[in-house]
């Protein structure tokens, strides 16, 4: 068992349906990640929380929104998807503390696995 | 930005053997390389990784090598077993771009009994 925890596990919906996937961790982590994975491909980085804040998001899309309401929760809000969203969704989170903390290591859930119909 | 490679792209082996797992980084910034596995219908997991400032680790059967002049990283897996079997991807951190992590394509790593 991780000890990031993504709910739900699998998420089927329609292109004009609006739901959130959540990620928790109890870690006491201050930095949290989304990161989007197709299938036989690494993990591609979405975006980036410190201290709760927004600091990388990598040119996504609108249509993905998050939204981190403390330091140990991360949602994204999903709405009017593409079929080419489809895809695993990854939370990870790693300790985020200081200057050093860019060499810490990111610690990932299970995944929301995704599709559009 | 970074650029990793990682090859093989599938690698198989017999259970016993060992395995290796090579990955190329770009930036010379770069300062950390973690290495995950990741099993079928789960998230990838941490299994070791390495400072620029050493040049190996090792935990048990597993060990990192990492040569910052050449700018390639290698894991090694001794006496595979048949539960090795995953995808493996290594990455390198790009240091100065606050948490961008870069991966490799993945080695898709099979240990037959």
């Amino acid at each position: 068992d991780t000890e990031v925890t993504q709910t739900p596990k699998h998420l089927v919906m329609g292109m004009t349906n609006k739901k959130s996937l959540k990620c928790e961790q109890h870690m006491g982590h201050r930095a949290m990640y989304w990161y989007k994975q197709k299938a036989k491909k690494p993990p591609e980085l979405m975006f980036v929380y410190s201290y709760e804040k927004l600091s990388i998001n990598e040119s996504v899309p609108s249509r993905f929104s998050p939204e981190c309401p403390n330091s140990s929760l991360l949602n994204l809000h999903l709405h009017a998807l593409q079929p080419e969203d489809s895809a695993l969704y990854l939370c990870a989170s790693s300790q985020g503390r200081g200057r050093g903390f860019s060499n810490q290591p990111q610690h990932f859930g299970d995944g929301t696995r995704l599709s559009i119909l | 930005g970074e650029n990793v490679e990682q090859h093989p792209s599938t690698l198989s082996v017999q259970e016993g053997d060992s395995a290796v797992i090579k990955c190329t980084y770009s930036d010379s910034a770069s300062n950390y390389f973690p290495w995950y596995k990741q099993e079928l219908g789960k998230g990838p997991q941490l299994i070791i990784d390495i400072r620029s400032n050493v040049g190996e680790k090792k935990d048990q059967r597993i060990a990192v090598t990492l040569n910052k002049t050449a700018k390639h990283f290698s894991l090694h897996i001794t006496e595979t077993q048949p539960e090795d079997s995953a995808v493996y991807f290594c990455a390198a951190k790009v240091l100065y771009n606050n948490n961008d992590m870069r991966f490799g394509a993945g080695t898709r790593l099979t240990v037959k009994p």
